[in-house]
């Protein structure tokens, strides 16, 4: 399967909303997480099974989606979001979407 | 809580074979219920895993890496182990061992997720 996510880059103001989309090439899982990584870092794990949010990430953060079409979105950006953020299935990650201060 | 820290030559001559090792702390490898993976980064890309080991030895790999790849374990240790031969400047990445969490259906995988990473070590593949 292929990943892609979209955009590949977004420029966002503190508070904003904010919403990036994975789309699988297949349709072979219903499910889908999403990771958060910043420079020098280890991805985090944010959501897992395509909307659960793992402890102790802030609820700011959601997931949802099934079948081909997946989307984590943040509710009022934080300084700390500014990062890179990846979805995975199976054995499979997106190139990643660099979310950027304005 | 599981912590992992890999450990292993940051440099590794071309054609040579690059050896890695993951430690696991605060858990046990052999208590079972989670795959142990190996995932790399080039730099500035995106994230490629590159295969998993379960606490019995059996073993899955990327296809595209396949013919290169051996991952093992030392469950006496608490460790796993990844080896890539015949490496080139392509093979230049940071590598990462991470815990695989899987939910199973009618025996197949449903959905799984990798949690928690080690830190990362950069390995360079250079003469």
């Amino acid at each position: 399967i292929q990943l892609t996510q979209s955009p590949s880059s977004l420029s966002a103001s503190v508070g904003d909303r904010v919403t990036i989309t994975c789309r699988a090439s297949q349709g072979i899982s219903s499910y889908l997480a999403w990771y958060q990584q910043k420079p020098g870092k280890a991805p985090k794990l944010l959501i897992y099974a395509a909307s659960t949010l793992q402890s102790g990430v802030p609820s700011r953060f959601s997931g949802s989606g099934s079948g081909t079409d997946f989307t984590l979105t943040i509710s009022s950006l934080q300084p700390e979001d500014f990062a890179t953020y990846y979805c995975q299935q199976l054995r499979t990650f997106g190139q990643g979407t660099k979310v950027e201060i304005k | 809580q599981v912590q992992l820290q890999e450990s292993g030559p940051g440099l590794v001559k071309p054609s040579q074979t690059l050896s890695l090792t993951c430690t696991v702390s605060g858990g046990s490898i052999s208590s079972g219920g989670y795959y142990w993976s190996w995932i790399r980064q080039h730099p500035g890309k995106g994230l490629e895993w590159i295969g998993y080991i379960y606490y019995s030895g059996s073993t899955y790999y990327n296809p595209s890496l396949k013919s290169r790849v051996t991952i093992s374990v030392d469950t006496s240790k608490n460790q796993f182990s990844l080896k890539l031969s015949s490496v080139t400047a392509a093979d230049t990445a940071v590598y990462y061992c991470a815990r695989e969490g899987a939910a199973m259906g009618f025996g197949e995988l449903l959905y799984n997720w990798f949690d928690p990473w080690g830190q990362g070590t950069l390995v360079t593949v250079s003469s």
